[in-house]
């Protein structure tokens, strides 16, 4: 079967550091995905990872082991605007239809 | 470019009537996903549609549930018969081309309560 595992919920303080982490095991793997979800709200695109390594884009950042079926998502500086679910996803094929998400981790940023 | 338009953004109905759920992709795009999300959980695939073709279907209930991606308008999720258990939020998603490194842009949902 396809299972994607990620925390339930996790708390940190503004300004500090978060590393949201993923493990996966799907059949087929065409890249990593993480998104933002605040509650509510539709998810928006945060990262992409297809090849082993880390990706970084301003305070976000995405890292991926393929032989291990791991990724986190590391976010600095934290803001309170950062409280939101985050996902991870895998898609699994070429073609793009068969993104599998992970049930999401609530982060709670507090003052 | 109002991106990924979904509506109603809420909608009640009663237990046995019909649900239709609307999205318009982004401009540009011809690939659209429909994904369902109950409360406290992931989001969850039901269909894949390119321009007057289902894809991937895989992940639709088999009964009470269709959808459709007409050559003009938007792409249709039709709830027959709804059921309390049907409650959710329906999300909708497009891509200009299957899978890619920005992913998908999604729409802002539909939330749908069956009382």
């Amino acid at each position: 079967g396809q299972n994607i595992d990620q925390p339930t919920e996790m708390t940190a303080t503004e300004g500090a550091i978060v590393q949201i982490n993923c493990t996966y095991q799907t059949s087929g793997f065409n890249g990593l995905f993480w998104y933002q979800q605040h509650a509510g709200e539709a998810p928006t695109f945060l990262s992409y990872n297809v090849l082993d390594g880390l990706e970084e884009k301003g305070r976000f950042s995405s890292f991926l082991s393929r032989s291990k079926g791991y990724s986190y998502l590391l976010l600095k500086e934290l803001q309170m605007k950062d409280s939101a679910s985050y996902l991870c996803a895998v898609n699994r094929d070429n073609y793009g239809q068969n993104f599998v998400f992970g049930p999401g981790t609530r982060l709670s940023v507090l003052p | 470019n109002a991106g990924v338009m979904q509506n109603p953004r809420h909608l009640v109905r009663r237990r046995g009537q019909e649900a239709r759920l609307r999205c318009s992709p982004m401009k540009g795009h011809s690939h659209v996903y429909w994904y369902r999300q109950l409360p406290e959980e992931g989001l969850k695939f039901m269909v894949y549609l390119q321009k007057e073709n289902i894809i991937d279907e895989s992940g639709m209930p088999k009964e009470r549930f269709s959808a459709e991606f007409p050559k003009e308008g938007p792409s249709i999720l039709r709830i027959q018969q709804v059921v309390r258990g049907d409650s959710a939020a329906y999300f909708c998603a497009s891509s200009p081309s299957p899978g890619g490194g920005d992913g998908y842009t999604f729409g802002s949902g539909t939330r749908l309560t069956v009382v």
